[in-house]
């Protein structure tokens, strides 16, 4: 089965600091991984996925297929960047749709 | 343009009744889904539709029901609530990965249901 694992529920680091999600998913052909987040009172939405090779808001993930790995990175983190982070792997497509499989989530918290 | 729009937002329900949680999307996407989210778990998927009057089983699809009577619309029924759905519930809608489209999934702002 598919799965996506991120290892930290919660996350806390100070502002300037670098921080690192982590994300890893279960090898299965070639899956497409994505990070989505969710800022308070908001949507969830897409942060960035990874055949899209942009920084986002600072933020860029690196797939690592050897490591089965998509952990997301900043340099510098901002407290705009405090929110639910969550780590999605595709599944089988049927017909197209996108069904993808979710980790667990790692709430982030910016302190001052 | 609304996007992804569920209603209701909140609801309690007792042991045994049914409801149905409305979603509405307004993009013309030809895919819905329905999540639910839980502390530590994540987001699973519950049923999805690819499209009018379709609709197929996801991660968690016992004591669920879909319906996709017309293309925007994609509800969600419960016919006999238990604590165990306690949960957010979420839709979200997508449209085929093409070149101009990434097949980005674009969600609603969830529903809070409580079940006593």
């Amino acid at each position: 089965a598919q799965r996506v694992t991120q290892p930290e529920k919660l996350l806390s680091v100070f502002k300037g600091a670098p921080v690192e999600l982590k994300c890893n998913y279960s090898y299965s052909g070639s899956p497409e991984l994505f990070w989505y987040v969710q800022y308070s009172r908001q949507r969830l939405q897409l942060l960035l996925r990874h055949i899209s090779r942009e920084s986002i808001k600072g933020f860029t993930a690196d797939l690592n297929k050897g490591e089965t790995s998509f952990h997301l990175k900043k340099p510098f983190a901002q407290e705009e960047d405090s929110a639910m982070y969550y780590c999605a792997r595709s599944g089988p497509a049927i017909q197209g749709a996108q069904k993808l499989v979710f980790g667990q989530g790692t709430r982030l918290t910016i302190n001052p | 343009n609304a996007g992804v729009t569920q209603t209701p937002k909140f609801r309690v329900l007792k042991t045994g009744q049914s409801m149905t949680l409305l979603c509405a999307q307004d993009m013309n996407h030809e895919y819905m889904y329905w999540y639910r989210q839980d502390p530590g778990m994540g987001l699973r998927l519950i049923h999805y539709s690819v499209g009018e009057g379709t609709t197929a089983k996801g991660e968690v699809p016992d004591g669920y029901n879909v319906s996709r009577l017309k293309k925007q619309n994609f509800l969600l029924g419960l016919e006999s609530a238990a604590p165990s759905q306690t949960s957010v519930y979420f839709c979200a809608s997508s449209s085929p990965p093409g070149r101009k489209n990434t097949g980005e999934l674009f969600f609603g702002e969830g529903s809070r249901l409580t079940v006593l």
